[in-house]
């Protein structure tokens, strides 16, 4: 069956490093999506990508990278982790032109 | 700009009883609207979307939605709710304008069935 994974699940890092989220989907959906999720912030939008090469900033993106060299992967990147960003995240994909998105399981990143 | 309004982040509701979620939006253009759910420690299911048609759009477990565009709003119901509906609703929408416009949600509203 197609699915959406994210790695690792649970992370623990530092502040001022890098760390980078990834997420792989074998829908070869065109569309992939990064959220946060934060209590009483419900999901926010960081980074969006519509195909390869293809990158596009969300409502929360400063702070995040991704890149899209291939149709199954959007890795998420933060460059200097901050305590700010700890948060669970999301990965979401869709295909375009369809409506509906498919969610990962999420990735608990706590930055101390 | 779209955004997304749910009025309650907390409702309690004994087994059995009805339950009402509320959602409204705010957009300039035609939109999507979805109901998605999330339990505990995982990700982000559909529940149900209105698309276009009949305003009343159902799910296979018994929730129910109905889009006004008077009001703006697209509340979820169930009549008779279970235990294991115990989880976290967020409402969303999208515009078709645009092609494939990101989703916008809501800040979740958590439902909890009291046995």
């Amino acid at each position: 069956d197609a699915e959406i994974t994210q790695s690792p699940r649970h992370k623990i890092t530092e502040t001022g490093r890098q760390v980078t989220l990834a997420c792989h989907q074998t829908w070869n959906h065109n569309n992939m999506f990064w959220y946060r999720q934060d209590l009483g912030h419900g999901l926010r939008l960081i980074h969006y990508s519509y195909g390869v090469q293809d990158t596009n900033k969300g409502e929360v993106s400063d702070g995040y990278s991704v890149s899209r060299s291939n149709t199954e992967d959007l890795p998420l990147t933060l460059e200097s982790a901050a305590s700010s960003q700890t948060s669970v995240y999301f990965c979401a994909s869709s295909e375009y032109g369809e409506t509906e998105a498919f969610f990962g399981q999420g990735t608990r990143l706590t930055v101390v | 700009a779209q955004s997304v309004t749910q009025l309650d982040s907390q409702v309690p509701v004994f087994e059995e009883a009805p339950v009402e979620l509320r959602c409204n939006y705010s957009s300039s253009v035609s939109v999507y609207l979805f109901w998605y759910v999330q339990y505990p420690n995982q990700g982000l299911q559909l529940l149900l979307k209105y698309l276009s048609g009949s305003t009343l759009v159902e799910s296979i477990n018994g929730f129910e939605a109905e889009f006004n565009k008077s009001q703006t709003s697209f509340h979820l119901r169930k009549p008779s709710v279970h235990i294991s509906d115990t989880a976290e609703y967020f409402c969303a929408v999208s515009s078709p304008n645009s092609g494939n416009t990101p989703l916008v949600f809501g800040k979740g509203t958590r439902l909890s069935v009291i046995a």
